[in-house]
């Protein structure tokens, strides 16, 4: 059975300081991994996926993740943080079967990051 | 393209009453998804729909009833709320479910059962 645990559930770091989001996921086939970001109020949105096209992914406001088989890990990072990156991040894994519950989405518990000034 | 919608926002119920979340996409998408968020716990699948005219259940579905009324329309039925039951409702969309389909997501229902 597939399963996400991502490490802290709140994080703080200051302005101008590198992001580390931990992500391990434990899957019986290639995964494929996700992480979004939910801003105070809103629904999820997509950051970055992983399809095994590239170990290295790069996503939207900077955001980038590397996919590690070994580790079994799917970590986020950002060199430098700003104020606006103040939100809660969600790993995600799909063993990618299509049809049957194989398919679907399945979300760690969230990490909370808050940026200070 | 507005994406994905919910309807409403907010809503307080007491316990025992029945209401109906509401989702639409205009994406054209096949395969449409609920889950809850609750501290803590991360989103739940509560059900899904791969394909027009199916629904399966997903990790929590008990107290829940899904229609997959079209293509575009996915609602969510809690026919006697609990206090449980209060969480913010997500629905989503993909083209297809699973492999390297992206999930799109509504703007949430926060609901509160007394």
């Amino acid at each position: 059975a597939q399963s996400v645990t991502q490490l802290g559930s709140h994080v703080s770091v200051s302005e101008g300081a590198l992001v580390l989001l931990r992500c391990n996921y434990s899957s019986s086939v290639p995964p494929y991994l996700f992480w979004y970001v939910q801003y105070p109020n809103q629904g999820l949105q997509l950051l970055l996926k992983y399809t095994s096209a590239a170990t290295l992914v790069k996503g939207i406001n900077g955001f980038e993740a590397e996919f590690k088989k070994s580790e079994t890990s799917f970590h986020l990072t950002k060199p430098s943080a700003h104020m606006s990156d103040a939100a809660e991040y969600f790993c995600a894994v799909s063993e990618g079967n299509y049809g049957g519950s194989q398919g679907n989405l399945i979300f760690g518990k969230g990490t909370k990051l808050s940026v200070k000034p | 393209n507005a994406g994905v919608t919910q309807t409403p926002k907010f809503q307080v119920l007491k316990t025992g009453q029945s209401m109906t979340l509401q989702c639409a996409q205009d994406m054209n998408h096949n395969s449409m998804y609920w889950y809850r968020q609750d501290p803590g716990m991360g989103l739940r699948l509560i059900y899904y729909s791969a394909s027009e005219g199916t629904t399966d259940k997903g990790e929590v579905p008990n107290g829940y009833n899904v229609s997959r009324l079209n293509k575009r329309e996915f609602s969510l039925r809690l026919e006697s709320a609990a206090p449980s039951q209060t969480s913010v409702y997500f629905c989503a969309s993909s083209a297809r479910q699973g492999k390297r389909e992206t999930q799109y997501f509504g703007p949430g229902t926060r609901l509160l059962v007394l």
